[in-house]
């Protein structure tokens, strides 16, 4: 499984565009990428994947470079309630088309008033 | 579907005793994860299913630890004999496999146990 890199925390305010970039420079050819967010008190939950270019969806968007090597997640006008724990995954298909989720630290993303 | 359905929500225990962690899968899916969670550690994942088989139990921390899957609606996670390292919330969650590639994991509230 690819290694990947978040910052470990990151602060913003309400209204602002947040960007959070992941490393993972051994990508693999067959390897996605998957965002989750996780809320205190609650399991992860699925944001948003991609392979290459721009994925984006009502909640965020995901931009891939060319190499693939890293991958920023945008949150467009962030609120208090998107204060939350982000995490970066990357890993291979296996034959049945899914993926093995192993969690990384995570970005702790604050939101302030 | 009411999601992924763990039990209990919360439980102490001394240290010595047998914990069984119960989940029931979102029906229809054919992965099973259990996951444990620490400041310390983060999210680690344990063992998954697929089909009700132990696909890579590499993540079980070791033998005090096994996971069972008896049927597709249902999990077990065994601590025995439990100690106080082992206090953590855990996670179950549960995915289908399929044409679309795309793949979303869901989460239960989890267990949050604590040895004593």
């Amino acid at each position: 499984l690819a290694k990947t890199t978040q910052p470990i925390s990151m602060d913003s305010y309400e209204g602002q565009e947040v960007n959070i970039t992941c490393s993972h420079n051994n990508i693999a050819t067959n390897d996605y990428i998957t965002w989750y967010q996780q809320f205190p008190s609650q399991g992860p939950r699925f944001i948003i994947q991609g392979y290459k270019t721009k994925v984006t969806n009502e909640v965020a968007s995901l931009f891939i470079p060319a190499d693939r090597k890293s991958s920023t997640l945008s949150l467009p006008r962030v609120s208090l309630s998107d204060t939350a724990v982000y995490y970066c995954l990357v890993g291979d298909f296996m034959n049945t088309g899914f993926q093995k989720l192993v969690f990384g630290t995570g970005t702790r993303l604050l939101v302030s008033p | 579907d009411a999601g992924v359905i763990q039990s209990p929500r919360h439980e102490v225990t001394e240290m010595g005793q047998e914990v069984t962690l119960r989940c029931k899968p979102i029906s229809g899916h054919d992965y099973l994860f259990w996951y444990r969670q620490t400041m310390m550690r983060g999210l680690e994942l344990l063992i998954y299913f697929n089909n009700n088989v132990p696909i890579d139990d590499s993540g079980m921390p070791e033998d005090r630890f096994s996971a069972k899957m008896p049927n597709a609606s249902f999990s077990t996670l065994k601590i025995q004999p439990s100690e106080p390292r082992d206090s953590a919330v855990y996670f179950c969650a549960s995915s289908e496999s399929g044409g679309t590639r795309r793949t979303e994991a869901f989460f239960g509230q989890g267990t949050r146990l604590t040895v004593v």
